[in-house]
């Protein structure tokens, strides 16, 4: 079965860089959601997207943004970037909007 | 304040073992799920629970909502080495369906 892809596995960035992650929910489901886990801790939310449209916002500092599109992939944009975001960043899609979630495997961040 | 306390934090028990964890919560829940996450790997969904008193069995695993739907237990039976991993519960709030609440996690180890 179809599963939520993250790209990209592993990510080097220093700081004050930019960084784009990418999220491909599993087809049919309408809502995406960011979490960033650092190490030890549980899922931190970030920002969640139901039909192309923002539906929730949690911790995502005023550097990082995203978007839903057409297809309903989604991307985290990351800019100006500190070491403190060196985490683990997880997409989960659902195929509604208090529906469970399926993880992607997410994308190792790593800020220098 | 967490709304969702996980009891133990960590947990250590030789292979054969049986252990609980607990989810507990002084607030309504309208569904919990548990998840399993590996090191460096997306949650994994194992189960939701949605009815007062349910009890759902997955293999050597039995996952219990409480009557009140403000706690919820994982019980897993005659451990093995492959069941090391974070547990995690997590729920929609009767009082707000759009965002998961999240435990903080058992970290459990099963030794050979």
């Amino acid at each position: 079965a179809a599963g939520v892809i993250q790209s990209p596995r592993h990510l080097i960035k220093e700081k004050r860089e930019t960084a784009t992650l990418k999220c491909y929910p599993i087809p049919r489901h309408d809502t995406v959601y960011w979490y960033q886990q650092g190490p030890g801790q549980d899922p931190q939310f970030l920002i969640s997207f139901y039909e192309k449209m923002q539906s929730d916002k949690g911790s995502i500092p005023d550097r990082f943004s995203a978007q839903q599109f057409s297809d309903y992939h989604s991307e985290l944009n990351m800019s100006s970037l500190e070491l403190g975001d060196s985490a683990l960043y997880f997409c989960a899609s659902s195929l509604a909007m208090n529906s469970p979630l399926h993880f992607g495997n997410g994308t190792r961040l790593t800020v220098t | 304040t967490q709304l969702l306390e996980q009891s133990p934090q960590f947990l250590s028990i030789q292979e054969g073992e049986n252990l609980t964890v607990y989810c507990n919560s002084s607030s309504v829940f309208s569904s919990l799920q548990w998840y399993r996450q590996e090191p460096g790997e997306g949650p994994v969904l194992l189960v939701t629970v949605v009815t007062g008193g349910e009890v759902k069995k997955l293999k050597r695993l039995t996952f219990q909502f409480g009557d009140a739907r403000k706690d919820s237990s994982l019980h897993i039976t005659a451990a093995q080495t492959g069941d090391t991993g974070l547990y995690l519960c997590a729920g929609y709030n009767a009082g707000n369906n759009r965002k998961l609440i999240w435990g903080l996690g058992t970290s459990l180890a099963v030794n050979p």
